[in-house]
C-alpha cells in the first residue's frame, strides 16, 4: 500500500530564514506525481508545487524549491526568505500516474509557524 | 485566476438527514474530485469523476455517498443519511488533465453533524 509519511508534526522558523519540510512516501510504483499543499487558516488546499517522478529535475516555483531523491523515496520542500504568510500546515501528497484518477494519498501534515 | 467554489461553506445537519454540498469546478477542466478532511486529521480521497460517471471510488465512499453533474457546471455531494462521524471539511477539485498539472481544491465546505 502506498503510504505517506511527514515526519515533523510542527515546524517553526524565523522570518527571511530557510525551512526544510520532510516528506517520505512508500510505494512500488515507478511513474508517480508528488505535489505538496498548503493549507492556511483559511483551510483551502492551495497547490505549492508538484514533482513528476520521472524528471530528475527539482521542481522550483519562487521561493520553494523541492528535493526529490527518487531510491531514497523522499521528497522534502525547501522555502527559503519564509515570509509571514508561508504560516500553514503543509501537506506532502503522492498519485501514481497509471490507472489512478484523483487518488491522491496524503500524508498528516506539518504545521509551520513563522516567527517575527 | 479561475477558482473552484463550493457552497455553502458551512452546513450544520441533523442526523440522519440528507445533505448536499455543491461545487462549481474551473469551466475547462474535465475530472473531478471530492475529499474529505476529518479534523485534524489527513485528507482523504473520496471520489473522481469523469465523462459523466465515476471513475475511481475509495473505500469510504459506500451507498450513502452519490455524485452527480446535473447541469454541466455543479458538480454535487450527497449523503444520503449523515452520520456524527460525516462531521469533517469537504473539499471539491478539478482538473484539466488527469493530475498531469495538479489539481486546484475548492476553499471546503465543513459539515456539521449534530
Amino acid at each position: 500500500a502506498q503510504t505517506v509519511t511527514q515526519s515533523q508534526p510542527e515546524m517553526s522558523v524565523q522570518e527571511a530564514e530557510t525551512v526544510t519540510l520532510s516528506c517520505t512516501y512508500d510505494t512500488s510504483e515507478s511513474d508517480y506525481y508528488l505535489f505538496w499543499y498548503k493549507q492556511p487558516p483559511s483551510r483551502q488546499m492551495i497547490l505549492v508545487i508538484r514533482q513528476e517522478a520521472y524528471k530528475q529535475q527539482n521542481a522550483t516555483e519562487n521561493r520553494f524549491s523541492v528535493n526529490f531523491q527518487k531510491a531514497a523515496k523522499s521528497f522534502s520542500l525547501k522555502i527559503s526568505d519564509s515570509q509571514l504568510g508561508d504560516a500553514a500546515m503543509y501537506f506532502c501528497a503522492y498519485e501514481i500516474i497509471r490507472g489512478s484518477q484523483g487518488n491522491l494519498i496524503f500524508g498528516k501534515g506539518t504545521k509551520l509557524s513563522v516567527k517575527p | 485566476e479561475p477558482e473552484v467554489t463550493q457552497t455553502p461553506s458551512h452546513q450544520v445537519t441533523q442526523m440522519g438527514q440528507e445533505v448536499i454540498l455543491r461545487c462549481v469546478p474551473i469551466s475547462n477542466h474535465l475530472y473531478f474530485y471530492w475529499y474529505r478532511q476529518i479534523l485534524g486529521q489527513k485528507v482523504e480521497f473520496l471520489v473522481s469523476f469523469y465523462n459523466n460517471e465515476i471513475s475511481e471510488k475509495s473505500e469510504i465512499f459506500d451507498d450513502q455517498f452519490s455524485v452527480e453533474r446535473p447541469d454541466g457546471s455543479n458538480f454535487t455531494l450527497k449523503i444520503r443519511s449523515t452520520k456524527l462521524e460525516d462531521s469533517a471539511m469537504y473539499f471539491c477539485a478539478s482538473s484539466e488533465t488527469s493530475g498531469d498539472y495538479g489539481y486546484t481544491f475548492g476553499s471546503g465546505t465543513r459539515l456539521t453533524v449534530v
